[in-house]
């Protein structure tokens, strides 16, 4: 089965750089995307097409892909990035979705 | 503006079934596939299945086979997820999302306000 593997937990201090991970196996060959979740509140698609960024997401917000691994990075992190992250994508015969197990994000 | 809103919080008890709606605004109804995808106390996200408004196809993930009937009434907007014989373990935050499907790939770009479903004696 197809499996997208997260860190468990980022700590950064505010206005340091933060990198959240997201390795695929086996390798993914449909594009990656990236949620933001709040306590209570629903998802917010941070990231698309492993590396775009919808209209209204800080510029702040970027994405990388390279080999088997993705990975969502937040330059100048501020508190209100404090959230669980979410990697998402597809198998490869793009029939089902898979999730990522969730990465929280602390800010220091 | 895009919304999706969905009805409320529901208590079941083991066994029964539950039925959500999620009503959709601000765009072609058609023109995106439907997703629902839940979330237990705690946990991470896990995806159910998807229906196309426009056609009606239903695709689940093969654990819910059987136990979960995606719909749509596109005369209203409103697509809707029930899920059958329900257990302690379904107990969780049931999402719609907008979003892709096949050709297009996977993504949910507009998600509804989550609705809670209890499944308790």
């Amino acid at each position: 089965s197809y499996e997208l593997t997260q860190p468990p937990s980022v700590s950064v201090s505010p206005g340091q750089t933060a990198r959240i991970t997201c390795s695929a196996d086996p390798l993914p060959k449909q594009y990656a995307y990236w949620y933001q979740q709040k306590p209570g509140q629903a998802p917010v698609m941070v990231i698309y097409k492993d590396s775009e960024r919808p209209s209204g997401i800080p510029e702040r917000f970027s994405g990388s892909s390279s080999g088997t691994t993705v990975t969502l990075t937040i330059s100048g992190v501020q508190a209100e990035d404090e959230a669980d992250y979410y990697c998402q994508s597809a198998n490869s015969s793009g029939t089902h979705v898979v999730f990522g197990g969730g990465t929280k994000l602390t800010v220091l | 503006q895009v919304h999706l809103v969905q009805s409320g919080a529901e208590v079941k008890k083991p066994g029964a079934s539950v039925k959500v709606s999620c009503k959709a605004s601000g765009y072609t109804f058609t023109g995106y596939y439907m997703h629902w995808v839940r979330q237990a106390p705690g946990q991470g996200l896990e995806w159910m299945g998807w229906i196309n408004p426009n056609s009606g196809v239903t695709n689940y993930v093969q654990k819910f086979q059987g136990r979960v009937t995606m719909t749509r009434d596109t005369s209203i907007f409103t697509a809707y997820m029930e899920l059958s014989s329900l257990r302690s373990d379904d107990t969780a935050v049931y999402y719609c999302a907008r979003g892709g499907g096949p050709s297009t790939g996977y993504y949910f770009d507009y998600w509804g306000q989550g609705t809670l479903v209890t499944v308790s004696s």
